[in-house]
């Protein structure tokens, strides 16, 4: 079965710093990759999505950036962080079956900048 | 753009006490309507995917049906570990994303 895995649980960083937060996947290859955000009282906002190395998508303009090393591995980084950054980081997997892609959520990152 | 409302905010229920939560969306092409399952401080699971307009999917005290314009999730005699909030979510043809709503948080008193 596939498992999805992300860390940290929790990140809290001063406002400026850099940001890494690493997302994988185990048990399928070349699967469909996500980042998504999500704010308090709100919907999952897109970030970024991946239908393979070296093939991301940027949705939303911003100081953030993500990165796929490896076929399983997804990577959303930023070089400085704003308060606005602060939120839920959920990534997310998907493969292409019967013409509609479900998505697979991992346990999320809580990050807060201060 | 695709565009996701989900009602109410927030649903109390008494144990047992059956009730719906409501997506209203709008999409060019619908490619399949999703819900989701999230407990708090955690990744939303996977409930359901309908494609059609008139299909239903059942898990246990769940079903989701589909029309053109909504979708329903009706839970059938509600238990207190069926306190969560549900997403809803929207995917169009031809396109990676999913639109979600903003959720509806459901909490069920023993």
């Amino acid at each position: 079965s596939q498992t999805i895995h992300q860390w940290p649980a929790t990140l809290v960083q001063p406002v400026g710093s850099p940001l890494s937060l690493e997302c994988t996947v185990e048990g399928t290859s070349n699967p469909n990759l996500y980042w998504y955000r999500q704010a308090a009282g709100r919907g999952l906002q897109l970030l970024f999505y991946s239908i393979g190395i070296d093939q991301i998508s940027s949705e939303v303009p911003q100081n953030l950036s993500a990165s796929r090393p490896q076929d399983r591995q997804f990577i959303l980084s930023s070089k400085k962080l704003l308060l606005s950054d602060s939120g839920f980081y959920l990534c997310a997997w998907s493969m292409e079956a019967r013409n509609t892609d479900t998505q697979y959520f991992g346990p999320g990152t809580r990050l807060t900048v201060l | 753009e695709d565009q996701v409302t989900q009602s109410p905010e927030a649903l109390r229920l008494q144990e047992g006490e059956s009730s719906s939560l409501n997506c209203s969306y709008t999409v060019s092409g619908l490619r399949g309507l999703f819900w989701y399952r999230q407990d708090p401080g955690k990744g939303p699971e996977f409930l359901f995917t309908l494609y059609s307009a008139g299909e239903e999917k059942e898990k246990e005290r769940l079903k989701a049906t589909l029309t053109k314009k909504e979708s329903f999730l009706h839970i059938t005699a509600p238990k207190p570990e069926d306190s969560a909030t549900y997403l809803c979510a929207v995917q169009a043809e031809d396109d990676y994303k999913l639109s979600f709503g903003a959720g509806t948080t459901v909490t069920v008193r023993a």
